[in-house]
């Protein structure tokens, strides 16, 4: 079976600061990676995904997520920061192939401070 | 840009009671799915829904759980008897190929 470990609850950080949201996988198949972002009272939005390829990932806003499949892990990093980035941002992991669901992380909570 | 929409935004029930959480998944995907995020907590695979049935659902979806793509376009979560731990947003999701699924904006079931 597939989980996500998010290691961070809540990452506060100043505005134009650098940030990395950490997010570790285990799974013993190949697998797809994914970053979602969910603003106040609003639902998930893609910020990038991992299938295959160049394991540096470049998203919307900004964001860019790198994949390392010997730390199993696949760390989100915004080299400098906005208020409206504050959010939750969740990793979330699924089976390559078919229609496999998705398995989240329990999310990470970044505040963004002026 | 082709969104996945949900109606109603918020629901308010009376345990016990039956509920009918609705959404229209992008026209064009075929792979269609009901997730849940209790208050707090991380978000949870209900069911996945392709070709006019199921195809995997978790332990969370028991008996008291349907899904039904009714006309072609609409996608539905039916609650028959709701609990008090059946409160959360549930969000639809759809897909096309084999990789992204789209979220709508989830209806929030409050159960008193």
């Amino acid at each position: 079976a597939q989980s996500v470990t998010q290691l961070d609850s809540q990452v506060p950080v100043f505005e134009e600061a650098p940030v990395e949201l950490r997010c570790n996988y285990s799974s013993s198949v190949s697998v797809y990676l994914f970053w979602y972002v969910q603003y106040p009272n609003q639902g998930l939005q893609l910020l990038l995904k991992y299938l295959s390829g160049s394991t540096l990932v470049k998203g919307i806003n900004g964001f860019e997520a790198e994949f390392n499949k010997s730390q199993t892990s696949f760390h989100l990093r915004k080299p400098s920061v906005h208020i409206s980035d504050t959010a939750e941002y969740f990793c979330a992991v699924s089976l390559s192939g078919g229609y496999n669901k998705l398995i989240f992380g329990a999310g990470t909570r970044l505040a963004v401070h002026p | 840009e082709p969104e996945v929409t949900q109606t109603p935004s918020h629901q308010v029930t009376q345990m016990g009671q039956e509920v009918i959480l609705r959404c229209v998944p992008i026209s064009n995907h075929l792979y269609f799915y009901w997730y849940r995020q209790i208050l707090g907590q991380k978000v949870e695979f209900l069911v996945s829904f392709y070709n006019n049935e199921i195809s995997e659902k978790s332990e969370i979806f028991d008996d008291q759980f349907s899904v039904e793509r009714p006309d072609g376009s609409n996608f539905t979560l039916k609650i028959r008897s709701t609990k008090l731990e059946d409160s959360a947003m549930y969000f639809c999701a759809s897909r096309q190929g084999a990789d992204t699924q789209y979220f709508g904006p989830g209806t929030r079931l409050t159960v008193l």
